[in-house]
Formats: structure tokens, C-alpha cells, sequence
């Protein structure tokens, strides 16, 4: 059974501040997920990785397959980007379509001005 | 709007009632998969259907159930609720292979 374990829980951070949230799983996945939750509960997809990293903005996000590992980047963070952090992996594909995701308990950040 | 409805928004029913929450995919997606949020558990999967095919299953109580129609919007009929059932319930669709996951809005759902 795969396990996505996710850390700190809860991150407060000054405006201007590197950020960095962290997620491990414990077996073989086709993808893992980075995603965002604001207050008002929608979920918007982030990235989504199966190698190596990519760069959206002031995000940037890791994986390293060997190590079962990724990592989160936000600089020079915002209040904006107080939000709910949440790691999935993404089971391995079968039969055409895309496995369903697991969840880590997401990290809380909050950016203070 | 990210493409994947969900509705109702809000839902407020009584214990012992059953409710049906409804999902249309993004345009072109195949498949739709049906999450619960509540507070003491996180974000679980709970069904997966492609292409109108039951495909996974995960963490769905008996009472509950899902379909998957020809125009492949999905409902989730949840029965007999509990208190426990509250919670937001998700609706994310996807194409497959390398393409991304889109989540709808999600339903909120409170028994009282």
C-alpha cells in the first residue's frame, strides 16, 4: 500500500521568504501530483512531475524517483500563496487511463506581510 | 472554471436521507473519480470509472454507489447517511496517459 507522507504540517512564513514543503511515498508511482487548496475548498492541479522538475512562475517543483522524493519550492512567497499544499502520487497507469491519486494530509502555509 | 462541474454546491440533508451529487467531466475526458474530503481523514479516493466501465475502487462505503453514463458525466448516489458522511466530495476527470487531472469545485455536503 502506498503511503504519501508530507512535511511540516503547518509552515508560517514571512513575505519574501524561500519555501520549501516536502513529500515522500513508499512505492512505485506513474506521476505525483503537487496541488492547492484555498479557503473556499476548490483544488487546482499545480504540477504534475515523473521526473526531474519544473517551473511555473515562483514555483518550482522536484522529483527524484530513486529516492521516492519531491520537493515544493515557492520564492519569494506572497500572502497570496497562503493556501492548503497537498502531495499525491498518481498510481500506475493500466489499461489507458490514469490510476486515482493518494493523498498526503497537506501542509497549511501561511505567508504573513 | 476549470471544465469539471460539479453539482450542487452546497447540500443539507437529514440523517437516513439519500442524496445524488452529480459531475460532468472536462470536455474530452474519459475518465471521472469520485474523492472525499472530510476533517479527520484527508482527501481519499473513493471510484474511478472510464469510458462508462467501473475501473477502481477505493474507500466507498456500501451506501454508497456511482455510475458513469453514455455522456460520461458520473453521480455519486450516497444513501442512508450518517453524520459522519459530511464532508466535500470531489469530482476530478482526466484524459489519460500523460494528461493532467482537472478537479471540479466540489459538493459540500452536511447531514444533520
Amino acid at each position: 500500500k502506498n503511503e504519501v507522507e508530507q512535511s511540516p504540517q503547518n509552515l508560517t512564513a514571512q513575505e519574501g521568504e524561500f519555501i520549501t514543503i516536502n513529500c515522500s511515498y513508499s512505492v512505485g508511482i506513474s506521476a505525483l501530483h503537487w496541488l492547492q487548496q484555498h479557503p473556499g475548498g476548490g483544488i487546482v492541479s499545480l504540477f504534475m512531475l515523473s521526473s526531474g522538475k519544473k517551473k511555473h512562475g515562483r514555483l518550482i517543483a522536484t522529483i527524484n524517483i530513486q529516492e521516492k522524493h519531491s520537493s515544493l519550492h515557492i520564492t519569494a512567497s506572497h500572502p497570496r500563496d497562503s493556501a492548503v499544499y497537498i502531495c499525491a502520487s498518481l498510481s500506475v497507469n493500466y489499461g489507458g487511463s490514469q490510476g486515482n491519486l493518494i493523498f498526503g494530509k497537506g501542509t497549511k502555509l501561511s505567508v504573513k506581510p | 472554471d476549470s471544465g469539471v462541474t460539479q453539482t450542487p454546491k452546497h447540500l443539507i440533508t437529514a440523517t437516513g436521507q439519500r442524496v445524488t451529487l452529480r459531475c460532468s467531466p472536462r470536455s474530452g475526458d474519459l475518465s471521472v473519480y469520485w474523492y472525499q474530503q472530510s476533517l479527520d481523514q484527508g482527501l481519499q479516493f473513493l471510484i474511478q470509472y472510464y469510458n462508462g466501465e467501473e475501473r477502481a475502487k477505493g474507500n466507498i462505503l456500501e451506501r454508497f454507489s456511482a455510475q458513469q453514463f453514455p455522456d460520461l458525466h458520473s453521480e455519486l448516489n450516497l444513501s442512508s447517511l450518517e453524520l459522519g458522511d459530511s464532508a466535500l466530495y470531489f469530482c476530478a476527470s482526466s484524459l489519460g496517459g500523460a494528461g493532467g487531472y482537472t478537479f471540479g469545485s466540489g459538493t459540500r455536503l452536511t447531514v444533520v
